[in-house]
């Protein structure tokens, strides 16, 4: 069965300090791993991908994500939070075998000035 | 959400009512999906398609039958809304192959009363 694990579901982080977002996966096959992050009353955006290669991936905002396949992790991170972060933010899989994305029940981030 | 619409953004419906909501993309994007948003689930995947007239069940499709006659529209129809299928929906497209990332509509908030 595939999943995804966001075992936080909040996260509070003072600006400029660095921030982590913890996502772990279990899927049959290779994984495709997603990061997406919701603004209020939007859909879903995002972040960036990890496919294939460098286990350490940059995305939109500064945002960067490393894989970990011994961990089944894939833990997002900024090296400085800006209050603008703050929003609900989502890991999602998939399997290079299958059609279908499954998505972590997401983490709130908030940082405070 | 550039290049995907849903319709109505928000609707209040009574319990044994037909409901149908209405995806809309102009990137001629290949797989459209329909999810549910629920504090505490994340993103449930309902159906999704790959193509006309080619369509799949994901994990939370009782309740719920789609339709996709022309690439460009993806309906989610709900026979007989529920109290249980109050719930914020969103429509997501993905470009051809297993790499690419979503991309998410705006949501349609559904009150069931």
């Amino acid at each position: 069965a595939q999943s995804v694990a966001q075992p936080e579901d909040q996260v509070n982080v003072a600006e400029g300090n660095p921030l982590t977002v913890k996502c772990t996966y279990s899927v049959s096959g290779n994984p495709y791993l997603f990061w997406y992050v919701q603004y209020p009353n939007r859909g879903l955006q995002f972040l960036l991908k990890y496919i294939t290669g460098d286990n350490l991936v940059k995305g939109s905002y500064g945002f960067e994500a490393e894989f970990n396949k011994s961990q089944t992790s894939f833990h997002l991170k900024k090296p400085s939070a800006l209050v603008s972060d703050s929003a609900l933010y989502f890991c999602a899989v998939r399997s290079n075998t299958g059609n279908q994305f499954y998505f972590g029940t997401g983490t709130s981030l908030t940082v405070i000035p | 959400d550039a290049g995907i619409t849903q319709s109505p953004r928000h609707k209040v419906t009574e319990t044994g009512t037909p409901v149908t909501l209405r995806c809309h993309q102009t990137e001629n994007h290949r797989y459209m999906y329909w999810y549910r948003q629920d504090p505490g689930h994340g993103l449930r995947l309902i159906h999704y398609s790959y193509g006309v007239k080619d369509t799949d069940k994901g994990e939370v499709s009782d309740g719920y039958s789609v339709s996709r006659s022309k690439t460009e529209d993806f309906l989610l129809t709900l026979e007989s809304a529920t109290s249980s299928q109050t719930s914020v929906y969103f429509c997501a497209i993905t470009d051809r192959g297993l790499v690419y990332e979503q991309y998410f509509g705006p949501g349609t908030r559904l009150t069931v009363t």
